[in-house]
């Protein structure tokens, strides 16, 4: 598997509270993608990153922003947290190059309550 | 963005017999990716297709690109309680590098 570790692995907290999720890679890919998964909608995106600083939103990055000051290292904070926002959170790593499969992380499981 | 419509949602099959999932686009797509997602899992990348009428095979698994670059097919041959999880799609949604996902085809393998 690519190195792809992501922090917290479970997370549970109350709704208003900030929470910051961390993909941290290992393989010096360029690009990193944020993922919420949840039942019925498969995988859905958040937001991606293609170099450092560089980043752009995908199809559901409402209450969610993202940073990336290292290649290896791409945040998603949630401001302000709801209970819709509980979801099976995954990073996603690919090189660069057209076509390129992703690669995931072991995902984060975030409630909020 | 690119979207593209995967069924079955979910498929229950018995031990040994086939199973096929099927994704369709209304648009031609560049190329098309399969993932599988175990039980508790994140996905991993299976295969990726890229030219029209195009069939690669992975020991029981077969993977096919419509002549016409709309539709893809995963089909397994003789089920195992192995090839248990998710199957998802993937096509490239417009930008450099992004792809969007079906919802997936869940599929329980009863021994």
């Amino acid at each position: 598997d690519a190195g792809i570790t992501q922090s917290p692995r479970h997370k549970v907290t109350e709704t208003g509270t900030p929470v910051t999720l961390r993909c941290h890679q290992t393989e010096n890919h360029r690009y990193m993608y944020w993922y919420r998964q949840d039942p019925g909608h498969g995988l859905r995106l958040i937001h991606y990153s293609y170099g450092v600083k560089d980043t752009d939103k995908g199809e559901v990055s409402d209450g969610y922003s993202v940073s990336r000051s290292k290649t290896e290292d791409f945040l998603l904070t949630l401001e302000s947290a709801t209970s819709s926002q509980t979801s099976v959170y995954f990073c996603a790593i690919s090189e660069i190059g057209s076509n390129q499969p992703q690669h995931f992380g072991d995902g984060t499981r975030l409630s909020i309550l | 963005g690119q979207q593209v419509m995967q069924i079955p949602q979910y498929q229950h099959v018995q031990e040994g017999e086939d199973f096929t999932t099927y994704c369709n686009s209304s648009t031609t797509l560049s190329n098309i990716q399969w993932y599988k997602q175990r039980p508790g899992g994140h996905p991993v990348f299976l295969i990726q297709l890229v030219k029209s009428g195009e069939v690669k095979k992975q020991k029981r698994l077969t993977f096919q690109f419509g002549e016409a670059k709309k539709n893809s097919s995963l089909h397994i041959t003789a089920t195992q309680t192995t090839d248990v999880g998710t199957y998802f799609c993937a096509a490239n949604s417009g930008g450099y590098q992004k792809v969007t996902f079906g919802i997936g085809t869940k599929l329980q393998v009863i021994p």
